[in-house]
């Protein structure tokens, strides 16, 4: 069965405090994506990575191919960075169709 | 360049009724998914088309629902005869058409039409 997790499910944090939210699977991937979604708003893609480390701004993405693990990490955290991380993975070439974990909710305090 | 479209935003429909939603890739896109996010629960595939072909549908459910992207204008999604659990936020995104099949392309959403069904 293709599993997606994410932990924690919640995270409060003070602003300024790095943040590392977590993402397992089970079965090999093709591609694994981190999205970003507004309380009631549309989903923006953050990143998309196969292998190895991508880093835009604060935020930074890993995954350990070996260990089915990818971290997102965002440094020196703003309130107007609080949202729903969501973690998605594809698992075919030529199908892309994304398989979500349940998302986290992040929530920074001034 | 636009991002992907989706028209309405907000749509209400009494049980029955039938449901269209509609989304316009980026330009350039040619493959559309459509995902389906339940109150509370987390986004869902449900179907991938490419411009006059339905390539996975998986996810539909069997009845009432049927998608498709015509070789002009938007890829639909159409739900007909609405039932209050079909109430929930329906994302399409769209990506380029990718070169050898051996890489991954970003998918790119819209903001989503919210369908409450009464």
């Amino acid at each position: 069965k293709n599993e997606v997790e994410q932990s924690p499910q919640n995270l409060t944090a003070q602003e300024g405090e790095f943040i590392t939210i977590n993402c397992s699977y089970s079965v090999g991937i093709s591609a694994l994506h981190w999205l970003q979604q507004h309380p009631g708003g549309g989903i923006v893609s953050l990143f998309m990575l196969s292998s190895g480390k991508k880093k835009h701004g604060r935020l930074i993405a890993t995954i350990n191919i070996q260990e089915k693990h990818s971290s997102l990490h965002i440094t020196a955290s703003h309130p107007r960075d609080s949202a729903v991380y969501i973690c998605a993975v594809g698992y075919n070439f030529g199908n892309e169709k994304l398989t979500f974990g349940t998302g986290t909710r992040l929530t920074i305090i001034p | 360049n636009a991002g992907v479209m989706q028209n309405p935003r907000h749509l209400v429909r009494r049980r029955g009724q039938e449901a269209r939603l509609r989304c316009s890739p980026m330009k350039g896109h040619s493959h559309v998914y459509w995902y389906r996010q339940l109150p509370e629960e987390g986004l869902k595939f449900m179907v991938y088309l490419q411009k006059e072909n339905i390539i996975d549908e998986s996810g539909m459910p069997k009845e009432r629902f049927s998608a498709e992207f015509p070789k002009e204008g938007p890829s639909i999604l159409r739900i007909q005869q609405v039932v209050r659990g079909d109430s929930a936020a329906y994302f399409c995104a769209s990506s380029p058409i990718w070169g050898s099949g051996t890489t991954q392309e970003t998918q790119y959403f819209g903001p989503g039409t919210r369908l409450l069904v009464l």
